[in-house]
Parts: structure tokens; sequence; C-alpha cells
């Protein structure tokens, strides 16, 4: 079956602007998480939808936000876009039952310019 | 709160050989489960083995395999046999096991293999 899905895999944004990326998970996946990539930073988790509510967060500023939709699919939203938000977007899912694997997606390259 | 390290930024070993990832935790969690992921350079996180802390047996995959130290919170990784293609970026991670919570990620130990 197909694995989790993100779209777009590469973009470019300006300082100010606003970015939305999008995750299809796993077919049957009913939890979506995020996590943010950088080379300083590391691996760091944003936040995790179940059934369309946001079950847990990070420690990120406001200006991360996101939300699931009632077949899964989940999108995150940058506003006001940071040079240091350019990172790796790393989406993944699981069935949603306490303990089971995470499966992760390719990932949206996001760089601001 | 939890925190993963893995004390080796990188690590090379010849081919065929066995090599051994280190990787420490801590946590006042009881339920807890524990992961290894591969990122190759297509940068997409492959899950190679993961381990329930209520087990105490060791997981195995294959030519994987753990070294599960609980009380010493522990969680290393040993790859038999090494292959070009287990060449990557190898991330421990820890997660809770109310549910709810993300990931927590080491900074990852950079595998080479020496053909």
């Amino acid at each position: 079956k197909a694995g989790v899905t993100q779209t777009p895999r590469y973009l470019i944004k300006t300082r100010g602007q606003q970015v939305t990326l999008s995750c299809s998970p796993i077919s049957g996946h009913r939890s979506v998480s995020w996590y943010q990539q950088t080379p300083g930073q590391g691996l760091q988790f944003l936040f995790e939808y179940f059934s369309e509510t946001q079950r847990n967060k990070g420690n990120f500023p406001g200006r991360f936000s996101g939300r699931q939709f009632s077949n899964s699919r989940s999108e995150m939203n940058v506003s006001t876009l940071e040079l240091g938000d350019s990172a790796l977007y790393l989406c993944a899912s699981r069935t949603g039952t306490a303990g089971n694997t995470i499966y992760f997606g390719e990932g949206s390259w996001l760089t601001v310019v | 709160a939890q925190t993963v390290t893995q004390s080796q930024p990188e690590m090379s070993v010849q081919e065929a050989e066995t090599v051994t990832l280190s990787c420490t935790y801590d946590t006042s969690e009881s339920d807890y489960y524990l992961f290894w992921y591969k990122q190759p350079p297509s940068r997409q996180m492959i899950l190679v083995i993961r381990q329930e802390a209520y087990k105490q047996q060791n997981a195995t995959e294959n030519r994987f395999s753990v070294n599960f130290q609980k009380a010493a919170k522990s969680f290393s990784l040993k790859i038999s046999d090494s292959q070009l293609g287990d060449a990557a970026m190898y991330f421990c991670a820890y997660r809770a096991g109310g549910g709810a919570d993300g990931l927590t990620f080491g900074k990852g130990t950079h595998l080479i293999i020496q053909p």
C-alpha cells in the first residue's frame, strides 16, 4: 500500500510570506505528526493530530499551526516566514494505537530567502 | 523532559564487519518505546528496529539487533555483516507510552561503510 505522501517536495518562499504543506497518511492511519529537521537543531517534534484533534505540540511559536481533515490528511502552515524556518519538514503517520510504529514521508524542503 | 544522546557523530566500518552505534536516554517514565531510524541521502526516515521498554528480550531484525539495558538507559544498535547500503545517518528515538507524545530524537550518527 502507498506510504506517507507529502507535497510539495520542494519550495522556495520569501521572508514574511506564509506556506502550507500537505501530508496524506498511510491508508488506515488516523494519527499524523510533523517534524522539523535543521542542521543546527536536528529533528524536532512540531505537533500530532488524531481524529482531527491536536493531541500534542512541541516547543514552536504560534506561527506554526496545523490541522487534520476527516480523511486523516493533514496540513501544516507557517506564517510570517523567517530565514530560520528553512528546513526539511517531515510528516509521519501511525494507526493511532499507543506504541505502534511511526512511518515517515519523504519530506518537504522549504527554503526561505 | 526526555533527552536522547548519541555520543558518536560519525562511525566508520569495513564492509562485512560489525559495528555498534550507541544511544542513551533519560526519562522518568516506565512505559516507553525506543526506535532506530535510518536516514539515507534521500532524507526519508526508515524504521530499522523498535523496542518496547516492558520487553526484556532484545529486538532483532535480520542483521540489525539492539542491546537494551533499561536500568542503564542504554539502547545500542548492532549492525552485522555491514553492507554498502547501510551507509546513512542513524537516529535513535524515544517515545513515551501514553500515545500522544511525539518522538524525541538524538543528534544522529553518520555511518560510513568502507568497501
